[in-house]
């Protein structure tokens, strides 16, 4: 299947600083992306949806000025996580699709632990 | 509106046992797909099987079968001889159609499987 990779996939970052997550698509182009947050425990929440060169679209109840999106290009997407505070941390995935009716391929995750 | 419900939290077994994960959904579209996923204490995410509403075909791969049955709403996930290696988070899934955002994904709550040697 094809391969989606996030990096960091670890990372601790104080309160009040924000920190950068990107999901690549490494052998398709990815015209949609999707980033999910999951608390211990429990279920994948969407929290947005980027397409290429475009706005993201938020979930109701998602910052968009905290949960910042960038997907500049088909092969790469980015979440900001400005200010972060603890209450962010969490377990983040993306997942990346080359198209409406085509597969999601879903990244390994980025655990953020904002002390 | 859309849902999935795996209503069993944990479901422990032991080792050779078959043991069926159910889930059952809700929408008001006739077109729609489920998945199943498999989230090991890795986190990844592994994709286990895609099926589209209008394909009611039972499936099979290897000891995982599905069952889909649109009378019930329920797509239910059955792991034959169960492994340790099976030990997982399994989340089932369903595609909103009718978000703008394509390919949207709403996942159940998971349902923690604990397989014992």
């Amino acid at each position: 299947g094809a391969v989606v990779s996030q990096h960091p996939s670890r990372v601790i970052c104080k309160s009040g600083t924000s920190v950068k997550i990107e999901c690549r698509s490494l052998d398709f182009q990815a015209t949609t992306m999707f980033w999910y947050r999951q608390f211990p425990k429990q279920s994948l929440m969407l929290m947005a949806t980027s397409n290429e060169g475009s706005k993201a679209t938020y979930e109701q109840g998602v910052e968009k000025d905290k949960f910042l999106i960038n997907h500049a290009s088909l092969t790469l997407s980015t979440l900001t996580v400005t200010s972060a505070h603890p209450e962010d941390s969490s377990f983040y995935i993306c997942s990346a699709s080359a198209g409406e009716g085509s597969e999601q391929y879903f990244g390994p995750g980025t655990r953020l632990t904002v002390t | 509106a859309q849902k999935v419900t795996q209503a069993q939290t944990e479901i422990s077994v032991v080792e050779k046992e078959d043991v069926t994960l159910d889930c059952v959904y809700e929408t008001r579209d006739t077109t729609y797909y489920l998945f199943w996923y498999k989230q090991p204490p890795s986190g990844e995410l592994v994709f286990l099987i895609r099926r589209n509403s209008f394909d009611e075909q039972n499936e099979i791969s290897g000891r995982y079968s599905w069952n889909f049955q649109k009378s019930t709403s329920s797509f239910n996930f059955t792991i034959t001889a169960s492994q340790v290696v099976d030990s997982a988070v399994y989340f089932c899934a369903l595609s909103d159609p009718h978000s703008s955002n394509t390919g949207k994904l709403i996942f159940g709550q998971g349902t923690t499987l604990q397989v014992k040697p």
